[in-house]
């Protein structure tokens, strides 16, 4: 089986321009998380989505990031415009959630470089 | 709310030591509990879990044990390789919500 795929895996930009990274979780998997890691610390949870409901965005910060998942697989989180301290990596992870089972399992991830 | 606590990182261990990382936590349900190994350069993998009190989750020679009365969930190996080289991460998750509490991480050195 497939595990959840990201693109791109690198990013660098020039500050204040746009940023879009996807997700493609694990197929059936209901749930999807977009989380946020910096360096030497574990990950932030920005948003989580039950298929192409966003349930949590609490931590979203909702004047420059946005996320959607219109039919309730893949997703797109977006930055714009980005800020120096923006730069880390965006991790996207997917379960089965309310299918049955809340085992996360993560993409790669996307290291996002502003300059 | 809910919280994990995992010691301070680095470890430092020789190859074929005996390894623990301790995690501790609280929360105020009946969580599910995990260990996550993030390698150099690498995604988080899971490494293995825990739904239940006394449960012990296995996985590539490490352990862990789902202990209730002392909230804790232990990282255990009993010969470590120079390839364990990673930051293991503890978390819990209720049920209920399927969110991911995170420990800070601990990482592990080993050297030959």
């Amino acid at each position: 089986e497939a595990g959840v795929v990201q693109s791109p895996r690198y990013k660098i930009i020039e500050k204040k321009q746009p940023v879009a990274f996807w997700c493609n979780p694990i197929s059936g998997h209901n749930t999807l998380y977009w989380y946020l890691q910096n360096l030497g610390q574990g990950p932030e949870l920005l948003i989580r989505y039950e298929n192409e409901e966003a349930v949590d965005d609490s931590q979203l910060p909702k004047d420059r990031f946005s996320a959607e998942r219109l039919k309730g697989v893949d997703s797109t989180l977006k930055i714009q415009p980005a800020e120096l301290g923006d730069s880390a990596v965006y991790l996207c992870a997917s379960s089965r959630g309310s299918l049955g089972g809340n085992e996360q399992f993560f993409g790669p991830g996307t290291r996002l470089t502003v300059l | 709310g809910d919280s994990v606590t995992q010691m301070e990182g680095p470890v430092t261990l020789s190859e074929e030591a005996f390894l623990t990382i301790n995690c501790t936590y609280t929360a105020t349900g009946y969580p599910s509990l995990f260990w996550y190994v993030q390698y150099p350069g690498e995604g988080l993998q899971l490494l293995l879990k825990a739904t239940k009190a006394d449960d012990k989750g296995s996985n590539k020679g490490f352990e862990a044990t789902y202990r209730k009365e002392t909230t804790s969930f232990h990282l255990e190996k009993g010969s470590v390789q120079v390839s364990d080289s990673a930051v293991y991460f503890c978390a819990l998750s209720e049920d209920s919500n399927y969110q991911l509490i995170w420990g800070a991480g601990t990482k592990l050195i080993i050297k030959p």
